[in-house]
């Protein structure tokens, strides 16, 4: 099945821990995203790569960081920096020519600081 | 910058009368436009897209949406509601592809969560 592989699908996280998140496409899409889901918020863009080793920060980077060394995969790593990191966190992929089509999501991943 | 706005926190309305979820835009050039839903804990899924032509572009699930240049929006309809749409419902927009300098970034707006009752 072609798609977008998020994991874990909750996780847990103390105070001043880093935490990765896992997102994997097999659809060959050349860009990908993060975004951060909060009630009453919407959507916000973290991070987004057009291209393997390239990316660049959406509206709210801070305390995040990512990687594409692969162009399967986007991991994002929320750092000790982030000060609410509680949240749910989707990942999308489009094609590189995307601008007239759909982002394809992942399930998604819950992220707790406890 | 480019932005999207969905007036409506909550659209209630009764299964099998028509419903509509608004939304407006704000972007430099041709917006390409989207409409997605997302049930609870889940990712989005892609309902409808208004890229370029007809006004009135249909989609998944019996939704349809209208495209108004002159007034920036881009309504979701469906002519009968069912339970089942009961949902969280997102419009977003992305502008012109460029190569550089931000690329290709998709906006969303904050979402209405749709609930359709008996």
């Amino acid at each position: 099945d072609g798609g977008i592989t998020q994991s874990p699908k909750y996780l847990f996280r103390k105070e001043g821990q880093n935490v990765t998140l896992s997102c994997e496409q097999n659809l060959n899409h050349d860009a990908m995203y993060w975004y951060r889901q909060d009630p009453g918020q919407g959507l916000r863009l973290i991070y987004y790569s057009q291209i393997v080793n390239d990316f660049q920060k959406g509206d709210i980077a801070e305390g995040y960081s990512v990687s594409r060394e692969k162009k399967e995969s986007f991991p994002l790593t929320v750092t000790s920096a982030q000060k609410n990191p509680t949240a749910f966190y989707l990942c999308a992929s489009s094609p590189s020519q995307g601008a007239r089509t759909e982002a394809f999501f992942g399930q998604g991943t819950r992220l707790t600081v406890v | 910058a480019q932005s999207v706005a969905q007036p409506e926190d909550q659209v209630n309305v009764a299964e099998g009368n028509p419903l509509t979820v608004k939304c407006t835009y704000s972007v430099s050039g041709n917006p390409y436009l989207f409409w997605y839903v997302q049930y609870p804990n889940r990712g989005l899924q892609f309902l409808l897209k208004y890229i370029t032509g007809d006004n009135l572009v249909k989609g998944s699930y019996g939704f349809e949406a209208e495209f108004n240049k002159s007034q920036t929006s881009f309504h979701l309809k469906k002519p009968s509601a069912l339970v089942s749409d009961s949902a969280l419902y997102f419009c977003a927009v992305r502008g012109p592809f460029r190569v550089t300098g931000g690329g290709n970034k998709l906006t969303f707006g904050t979402g209405t969560q749709l609930k359709v009752e008996l």
